[in-house]
């Protein structure tokens, strides 16, 4: 069935430093990937998504592009600031399936 | 905007005790979730409705129901709770279902303790 794989956190970074946050997925097809972000005592919020292969999705300074060739979809930015400090899950739309979520802290 | 309204934020059951969570969405989505996040497990599917009068069981359904009552509204039920359902729950919903390419859109979260 489909799954999806992320790294395991905490991740622990200085603020402006460079983040990256690894997902795989398996799936038949080519489902639509996601990721969404969950600040402390809320719900998820989407963050960007890609609907086919080779798509790249952006928003906030983040950015994660559509690997059919790896499948992978990977999320990176390139300073990040306190205020990014949250819970980063990558799903895809099958029966939307999430990974286990990558806590990242941005220290200042 | 409301967008997908859970009720109760918060409850505290004694084991064997049942409850209804509510949750209602105002963007006439077709397909609607419930998923419950522990910690380190990330978010699991408990049940899913791809349309209006239909319900499909997810990675973790028992010990549960659930019932969609009308494209708004998705209930899950709890008939006898167990200290191993403490979890915090979230019900969302997408215009699309199964294999679709719609984000979905989340609830705020009903934290469940059963003592």
């Amino acid at each position: 069935g489909d799954s999806v794989t992320q790294m395991e956190g905490p991740v622990t970074l200085s603020e402006e430093a460079f983040l990256t946050i690894n997902c795989t997925y398996t799936a038949t097809g080519y489902p639509s990937l996601f990721w969404y972000v969950q600040y402390p005592g809320e719900g998820l919020q989407l963050l960007l998504k890609a609907t086919k292969a080779d798509d790249k999705g952006s928003n906030k300074g983040f950015e994660a592009t559509y690997r059919k060739e790896t499948t992978s979809f990977h999320l990176e930015k390139g300073s990040v600031q306190v205020s990014d400090s949250a819970v980063y899950f990558c799903a895809l739309m099958g029966k939307l399936q999430f990974g286990a979520g990558t806590q990242v802290v941005v220290t200042p | 905007n409301a967008g997908v309204t859970q009720t109760p934020k918060f409850q505290v059951l004694k084991t064997g005790q049942s409850m209804t969570l509510q949750c209602a969405q105002d963007m006439n989505h077709n397909s609607m979730y419930w998923y419950r996040q522990d910690p380190g497990m990330g978010l699991r599917l408990i049940y899913y409705s791809a349309s209006e009068g239909t319900t499909d069981k997810g990675e973790v359904p028992n010990g549960y129901n659930v019932s969609r009552l009308n494209k708004r509204e998705f209930s899950l039920r709890l008939e006898s709770a167990a200290p191993s359902q403490t979890s915090v729950y979230f019900c969302a919903s997408s215009e699309d279902g199964v294999g679709g390419h719609t984000e979905a859109f989340f609830g705020q979260g009903t934290r469940l303790t059963v003592v």
